[in-house]
């Protein structure tokens, strides 16, 4: 059984940083992508970024609003993804989905969220 | 990066058919997916590549696409259908999510 399980999130002041940890099992996690999604309370789903799988280059691609404060890494070796969260804005909060990212087969998996709270 | 719109809410009674759209300039030249998201819990991926049903969701729900408009639709539609739905889909720059849809079953 797949399982993505989400880690890190809590209370952190503006301007801090964070680092999101998604454990994964259930499956061969070096030959997937893995994404994250984000919902701020109330919201909709947000999409916040990707890394492709080692066969792909390893490569990442994020979302305007995150880009240049926010970085996704992969350990393949622990079957983790990171989201390292860096400049944090009030506009942040949110609840923090990790997914895996089966292109054209769609976000097939998701983790039961861990919520990051930015306030002063 | 462009937007997917959908309707903000949809009510159907139960047993009726439900159907939720989503537009988007790019959806004739990309895939458009379906999630469901009940309170509290993480979104399900309903359908992908426009039509496809992952294994385990119910025959009662089917996707189908026309130009810019694609369409989730739930036939014979159960109390425990409600929840909110979102579209998905791409362009060069990432992933974008349509802004939900609230379905009631009245």
């Amino acid at each position: 059984e797949v399982q993505l399980v989400e880690s890190g999130g809590g209370l952190v002041q503006p301007g801090r940083s964070l680092r999101l940890s998604c454990t994964a099992s259930g499956f061969t996690f070096g030959d997937y992508a893995m994404s994250w999604v984000r919902q701020a309370p109330g919201k909709g789903l947000e999409w916040v970024g990707f890394i492709r799988s080692k066969a792909y280059g390893g490569t990442t691609e994020y979302a305007a609003s995150v880009k240049g404060r926010f970085t996704i890494s992969r350990d393949d070796s622990k079957s983790i993804a990171y989201l390292q969260m860096n400049s944090l804005k009030t506009e942040d909060t949110a609840v923090y989905y990790c997914t895996r990212d089966r292109g054209y087969s769609g976000y097939d998996s998701w983790g039961q969220g861990t919520l990051v709270t930015v306030s002063s | 990066s462009y937007e997917l719109t959908q309707p903000p809410s949809v009510s159907v009674s139960p047993g009726q058919t439900a159907r939720i759209t989503c537009s988007g300039d790019a959806l004739p030249k990309q895939y458009a997916y379906w999630y469901q998201q009940k309170p509290g819990q993480a979104p399900v991926l309903v359908i992908y590549k426009d039509s496809e049903r992952p294994s385990g969701i119910p025959e009662r729900f089917s996707g189908s696409s026309s130009g810019t408009t694609v369409t989730l639709t739930i036939s014979g539609v159960q109390a425990e259908d409600e929840a909110d739905y979102y579209c998905q889909s791409a362009d060069s720059s990432g992933a974008v999510f349509g802004g939900g849809t609230k379905l009631t079953v009245l």
